[in-house]
């Protein structure tokens, strides 16, 4: 079975500052999908960033940016320019193909947050 | 779109009870599934369903049961509540097209089992 790793239960970053959070995973497959989601206290789950395996360049979108590491099954979602916004729970998750879609393995998160 | 949607927000049972958790997309996914969500761990995959009338098990399937009727609808069945199954649940939805896929989450129903 999968499995999926944050090592850092809680980081902090000051606003307009850049931070990096950790994910490690564990897997035998070749491919796969890898997805960071935001849940801010609302409790809703926001997709952040999403990255094929089979793709060799790292997804970007707007200010959030991830680093895979394939060989080293690493992960880490980098996050420029913080706002106030961006404080939440920020979970990594390993997607496993079932043919229309993946089944999906979540890291413990880790607490996000944002200091004026 | 709605999206997909969970009905209850939130719900108190005693041991024992039975219930159902409803969610509903309208965006004509074929792939929905079921997460519980317990303090200090990710989410974790309880059934999903690749389809209308096929539904499979995921990682914490016990004390549940999933069908598939129609591609809208994916209701969570409790036959008989225990408090560890106290939890916050979330139903997701998800296509993919072209190599790409996007899962939607539902708001998600807090269940409190005592």
């Amino acid at each position: 079975a999968q499995t999926v790793t944050q090592s850092q239960p809680e980081m902090s970053v000051q606003e307009a500052e850049t931070v990096t959070l950790s994910c490690t995973y564990d897997t035998s497959e070749s491919d796969y999908y890898l997805f960071w989601y935001k849940q801010p206290p609302s409790r809703q789950m926001i997709l952040v960033i999403r990255q094929e395996a089979y793709k060799q360049q790292n997804a970007t979108e707007n200010r959030f940016s991830v680093n895979f590491q394939k060989a080293a099954k690493s992960f880490s979602l980098k996050i420029s320019d913080s706002q106030l916004g961006d404080a939440a729970m920020y979970f990594c998750a390993y997607g496993d193909y079932t043919g229309t879609a993946s089944k999906l393995t979540f890291g413990t998160g880790t607490r996000l947050q944002v200091t004026l | 779109n709605a999206g997909v949607t969970q009905t209850p927000k939130f719900q108190v049972l005693k041991t024992g009870q039975s219930m159902t958790l409803q969610c509903a997309q309208d965006m004509n996914h074929e792939y929905m599934s079921w997460y519980r969500q317990d303090p200090g761990m990710g989410l974790r995959l309880i059934h999903y369903s690749v389809g209308a009338g096929i539904t499979d098990q995921g990682e914490v399937p016990n004390g549940y049961n999933v069908s598939r009727s129609t591609t809208e609808d994916f209701p969570l069945r409790l036959l008989s509540a225990a408090p560890s199954q106290t939890s916050v649940y979330f139903c997701a939805s998800s296509w993919r097209t072209g190599g790409e896929e996007t899962q939607y989450f539902g708001p998600g129903t807090r269940l409190l089992v005592l």
